[in-house]
């Protein structure tokens, strides 16, 4: 069975610019959560979406969005691109919101 | 306040002996716990979980130790073999904040042969 698979696997973006990503999550899942991750530290939260509603929200600024579509497919778009926004985004999916979340292999983002 | 915080960054062990990760919590009304597995350029990997209304979960290998009145887990390795080089880190699942998951920083295993 495929696993969580995100798109692209890297990109290359200007400060100002915008990013869409992009991801699938695990047949049957629900639930889809995104993380940002940056060189040396843990994940951290940036949005879950269920049922195609926002769950919750991290600290993160309004440059961020995202949302799910009827297939449980999801996006992450990040308007004004940031030199820090560069990381590694990570999505999560799963069945529902307390069920343990399983994680794609990223989109590493970079930001010149 | 919310933190998930490892008491190592790094451990080293000898391939075949046991080893033992650390993870303190702060938020006493946490009560899910995830053992994650990242190695380089991949995602994190669900190791293993525990409710708190547990104190101990084994699965292949891997057992993770939840102590509720100091706010600790462990994940046990038993048997460390070279593929278990990875960062490991525990999260922490707080459902009553939408179910995101609170990451520690991460403790470097290394395993030699």
């Amino acid at each position: 069975d495929a696993g969580v698979t995100q798109s692209p696997t890297h990109l290359i973006k200007t400060r100002g610019q915008h990013v869409t990503l992009r991801c699938s999550p695990i047949s049957g899942h629900k639930s889809v959560s995104w993380y940002q991750q940056v060189l040396g530290q843990g994940p951290q939260f940036i949005f879950q979406y269920y049922e195609k509603e926002e769950r919750g929200r991290g600290n993160f600024p309004d440059r961020f969005s995202a949302r799910q579509f009827p297939n449980y497919s999801s996006e992450l778009n990040v308007n004004a691109l940031l030199l820090g926004d560069s990381a590694l985004y990570l999505c999560a999916s799963s069945l529902d919101p307390m069920a343990p979340q399983h994680f794609g292999d990223g989109t590493r983002l970079s930001i010149l | 306040g919310e933190s998930v915080g490892l008491h190592l960054p790094t451990l080293s062990v000898q391939e075949g002996d046991n080893s033992i990760i650390n993870c303190a919590y702060s938020n006493s009304a946490s009560d899910y716990f995830i053992w994650y597995k990242q190695e380089s350029g991949k995602g994190p990997q669900f190791i293993i979980d525990i409710r708190s209304n547990m104190d101990k979960r084994q699965g292949q290998r891997v057992t993770v130790l939840l102590n509720k009145t100091v706010k600790h887990l462990s994940l046990q390795i038993a048997a460390t073999q070279p593929g278990d080089s990875a960062v490991y880190f525990c999260a922490e699942n707080m459902d009553n904040q939408g179910g995101k998951l609170i990451f520690g920083q991460g403790t470097e295993l290394s395993v030699k042969p």
